[in-house]
């Protein structure tokens, strides 16, 4: 069964600090989709980034970037110059692609805490 | 730019009450989902429908119904509400092999 795991629960950072919040998962699945959201205290989801299983080359956005390594089953998540206004709940989430959709398989998140 | 609506935003229900969440979506997607978010930890999916007509069972299905009779509607049903089913609820649409658009998810309390 496909499982997700998001070992640190809470994290708490000063402003302008690196953060990186982990993701270990797995799935027998040769093909896959993993995911991260992120949900912020007004509680909505938001879409950060979805990865193909055959796509492993390391991702930028801005001051977000994602390492994706499948030797590892990880695909870790880091924010550079963290902001207070990163502060938020952050989900990462594995495809189960069997009966034809794209169920989502969530970890239980990360609480990120940015102090000023 | 609605996207996926849902409806309503809170409410209070007492034990053996029923009600229905309702769920729209105005992007044509074929794919629609619905999570339930328990504090503290992840979303877990009680059941999904991948297009008119046709519904599934998520991980966690008991205690609800849903029907997918057009594109746009998903409706969930709790038809005998237990303190259990206490949780904040998403639905999420796509098309498949795009990332789920989710709703601003409903808080039901049960007491």
């Amino acid at each position: 069964a496909q499982k997700v795991t998001q070992a640190q629960t809470e994290i708490s950072v000063v402003e302008k600090e690196d953060v990186t919040l982990d993701c270990v998962y797995e799935t027998r699945d040769t093909t896959y989709y993993l995911f991260w959201y992120k949900q912020p205290p007004s509680g909505e989801l938001v879409f950060l980034i979805r990865r193909n299983s055959f796509d492993e080359q390391n991702e930028i956005s801005g001051r977000y970037s994602w390492n994706f390594q499948k030797s590892t089953s990880s695909f870790n998540f880091t924010i550079t110059a963290s902001q207070v206004v990163d502060s938020a709940v952050y989900f990462c989430a594995l495809s189960d692609t069997q009966g034809g959709s794209e169920k989502l398989v969530f970890g239980k998140g990360t609480k990120l805490t940015v102090n000023p | 730019n609605a996207g996926v609506t849902q409806t309503p935003k809170f409410r209070i229900l007492k034990i053996g009450q029923s009600m229905t969440l309702q769920c729209t979506q105005d992007m044509n997607h074929n794919y629609m989902y619905w999570y339930r978010q328990d504090p503290g930890m992840g979303l877990k999916l009680i059941y999904y429908s991948v297009g008119a007509g046709i519904t599934d069972k998520g991980e966690v299905p008991n205690g609800y119904n849903v029907s997918r009779s057009t594109t746009e509607d998903f409706p969930l049903r709790l038809e005998l509400a237990a303190p259990s089913q206490t949780s904040v609820y998403f639905c999420a649409s796509s098309y498949l092999g795009q990332p789920q658009h989710f709703g601003d998810g409903t808080r039901l309390s049960i007491l």
